[in-house]
């Protein structure tokens, strides 16, 4: 079955240190790969996406993901969190065949000032 | 800039009501979803429509219903509701095909 992992409900830094949330997902078959955040109270909003063109993507709020085949994997790091950067994080998965996105259960991001 | 909206923020209903939650997006997608948030279990599909009048179940679409009369709009319907669907539940939608979704503010359903 297709699914997607998070690595760590929860993950702390301090202010100003390397952000990583790990997620890994289960599929032969290359898929689209998205991160998006969640303020309190609010609904999910798109941070970046891989759609099979370069394997390093930007988004918004300097955050970045790679997408490495071979580990299945697609981290999120930031080099340098900023207070406003504590949220939940989702890591999806969707394949090409299908509208429908898979999320992974969540990472709350806490920083310490 | 992409649209979509949800009736209500907060919602208190008793058990046993039928509860109606409304979706509008503003971007003529063709897909819409329903899910449902719980801590720990993060979202999962109740129901989704890729075309008016179409739908299909999620993951999770027991005790719910959709309808979707027309395009812009997605209705979920709690035909009884019961305390276990009390839940934060998020629409979305997106174009046909593997495409960003696009999320409202959300809801949360408190069932007393």
């Amino acid at each position: 079955a297709q699914s997607v992992t998070q690595l760590g409900s929860h993950v702390s830094v301090s202010e100003g240190a390397l952000v990583l949330l790990r997620c890994n997902y289960s599929s032969s078959v290359p898929p689209y790969l998205f991160w998006y955040v969640q303020y309190p109270n609010q609904g999910l909003q798109l941070l970046l996406k891989y759609t099979s063109a370069a394997t390093l993507v930007k988004g918004i709020n300097g955050f970045e993901a790679e997408f490495k085949k071979s580990e299945t994997s697609f981290h999120l790091t930031k080099p340098s969190a900023h207070m406003s950067d504590a949220a939940e994080y989702f890591c999806a998965v969707m394949y090409s065949s299908a509208s429908k996105i898979i999320f992974g259960s969540g990472t709350r991001l806490s920083i310490r000032p | 800039d992409v649209k979509v909206t949800q009736s209500s923020r907060y919602l208190v209903k008793r058990t046993g009501e039928k509860v109606f939650l409304e979706c509008v997006q503003d971007m003529d997608h063709e897909n819409m979803f329903w899910y449902r948030q719980d801590p720990g279990l993060g979202l999962r599909l109740i129901y989704f429509s890729y075309d008016v009048k179409m739908k299909e179940k999620g993951d999770i679409p027991e005790g719910y219903s959709v309808s979707r009369e027309k395009k812009e709009r997605f209705s979920l319907i709690l035909e009884s509701a019961s305390t276990n669907q009390t839940s934060m539940y998020l629409c979305a939608s997106s174009r046909q095909g593997p495409d960003t979704q696009y999320f409202g503010p959300g809801t949360r359903l408190t069932v007393l």
